[in-house]
């Protein structure tokens, strides 16, 4: 089963309109991970958000986590087309052999429309 | 452009051929990951490398894959016998252990085609 799972699944807006995905996870984490991928090529990191932390800004991002509901949402306000791109969440997984391997769902397909 | 380079870009082989990719990590990054993304998923984990260890394996890693990190530097990625179920995008990611943080950077990708 997937640590991170994004929703909406898809989400199509307008230049200039806010856009909020979220994310839920499963287990306990010290930080959760957002990044974006255009089509066909590697993600690019976005923002970091501690367990201790609540809500996070970057530029036109806004992040908050909400560790007592497992939940984080990623705001990107005033979109452009550029921002066209799916975004993950990334909650990682401790693992014994000491990786923070990172577990992902299918992400939010965005789309802004000019 | 985030530091990380992978080679080649694009590989399109016949079923029943071996392949092998390279990854380049952050010069000063001792962690490194392989994953593999398939049409309309999110990456999955694969492998794992502390230095030039293996510490982890997924159980996606059949024994027709191998990973290898000499010298703890650059990593490759083989997979013999290709089958045309194997055909993904394989992407790298190289992080430094900060404190209780892992940010892992990611390379462009390596899109495998199997005709």
């Amino acid at each position: 089963s997937q640590q991170g799972e994004e929703d909406p699944q898809a989400l199509s807006i307008q230049e200039g309109e806010n856009a909020t995905m979220n994310c839920s996870y499963k287990t306990s984490i010290n930080n959760l991970q957002w990044y974006r991928q255009n089509s066909g090529r590697g993600l690019v990191h976005l923002i970091l958000i501690r367990s201790n932390e609540r809500e996070k800004h970057s530029g036109r991002l806004r992040v908050t986590l909400d560790t007592s509901k497992k939940s984080s949402s990623l705001l990107i306000t005033a979109s452009r087309a550029a921002d066209t791109a799916s975004y993950f969440c990334a909650p990682p997984l401790s693992t014994q052999g000491g990786s923070e391997k990172l577990v992902f769902g299918k992400g939010t397909k965005l789309t802004v429309n000019p | 452009d985030t530091g990380v380079s992978q080679n080649p870009r694009h590989k399109i082989t016949k079923r029943g051929q071996n392949v092998t990719f390279r990854c380049d990590p952050i010069s000063e990054h001792n962690r490194l990951y392989w994953y593999r993304q398939t049409l309309g998923q999110g990456p999955e984990f694969l492998t794992y490398f502390q230095n030039e260890a293996q510490l982890e394996k997924s159980r996606l890693l059949s024994d027709r894959f191998s990973a290898e990190r000499p010298k703890g530097s650059f990593s490759t990625l083989e997979i013999q016998r290709t089958e045309q179920g194997d055909s993904a995008m394989y992407l790298c990611a190289s992080s430094l252990r900060r404190g209780i943080t892992d940010t892992q950077y990611f390379g462009p990708g390596t899109r495998l085609t199997v005709l």
